[in-house]
């Protein structure tokens, strides 16, 4: 099983900033099947990203994915104070695969 | 718009089967995509349990962890699929969720865009 390693745990930023979150596989995603998931206290995840870098429907292009091989990134333009959240990076592919321990977004 | 909702018993006795029910409306659970049951113990992180293809074959797949002790089943008169998970024990206390799965569009499985609210289900005596 492909473990996704994320960092940091916390990232505390203003309104404007951008917010870079790393997620680091333990070996070749060969197909970049990896997607970011927000998830706000008491709700649902909400798929953002798939495929590395394909914006899932109704996500404002504020969010953005990149990285292949065992990098990904997921950068967050502009912060709104709507974005305060944790983000979840998973990989999937011939099974739905594993979630990373998640990185949590504060906006101050 | 496609709307999912779990449903059933909130507290579990430990041995016994955990049993939730996902209803479906705005999409037909037959007419393709996986329909997954995923979970997440209170503060920690998610987890994947098992999913349904109903095009087809209607083969369950289910986490190699979890295999031996998990159920999943559709029923498409009604449009709902459920979770059995049986010989619970305080480690399966969590937040289930089920998800529509879109991954079938590229022969993958695991893109969830469509979430369930959630069923909080503790398992205690």
């Amino acid at each position: 099983e492909i473990v996704l390693t994320q960092s940091p745990g916390t990232l505390s930023l203003s309104p404007g900033e951008s917010a870079s979150l790393s997620c680091r596989a333990s070996q070749s995603l060969t197909s970049n099947y990896l997607g970011w998931y927000q998830q706000k206290p008491g709700q649902a995840p909400r798929l953002l990203i798939y495929a590395a870098s394909s914006r899932a429907t109704g996500i404002p292009d504020r969010f953005s994915g990149s990285g292949s091989g065992t990098d990904f990134t997921l950068t967050i333009s502009g912060l709104e104070p709507v974005d305060s959240a944790v983000y979840y990076c998973h990989v999937y592919g011939n099974s739905p695969g594993s979630f990373g321990g998640g990185t949590k977004v504060e906006i101050k | 718009q496609v709307l999912l909702q779990e449903s059933g018993p909130g507290l579990v006795k430990p041995s016994e089967t955990l049993s939730l029910t996902c209803s479906v409306s705005g999409y037909s659970i037959s007419s393709g995509y996986y329909w997954a049951w995923i979970r997440q113990p209170p503060g920690k992180g998610l987890e994947w349990i098992g999913s349904i293809y109903l095009y087809n074959s209607g083969n369950p797949y289910y986490k190699p962890s979890l295999k031996s002790r998990v159920t999943i089943s559709a029923d498409t008169s009604t449009n709902q699929f459920s979770l059995k998970l049986s010989s619970v024990t305080a480690a399966d206390t969590a937040t289930y969720y089920c998800a529509r799965d879109l991954g079938a569009r590229w022969l993958v499985q695991g893109v969830f865009d469509y979430w369930g609210q959630g069923a909080l289900v503790t398992v205690s005596s």
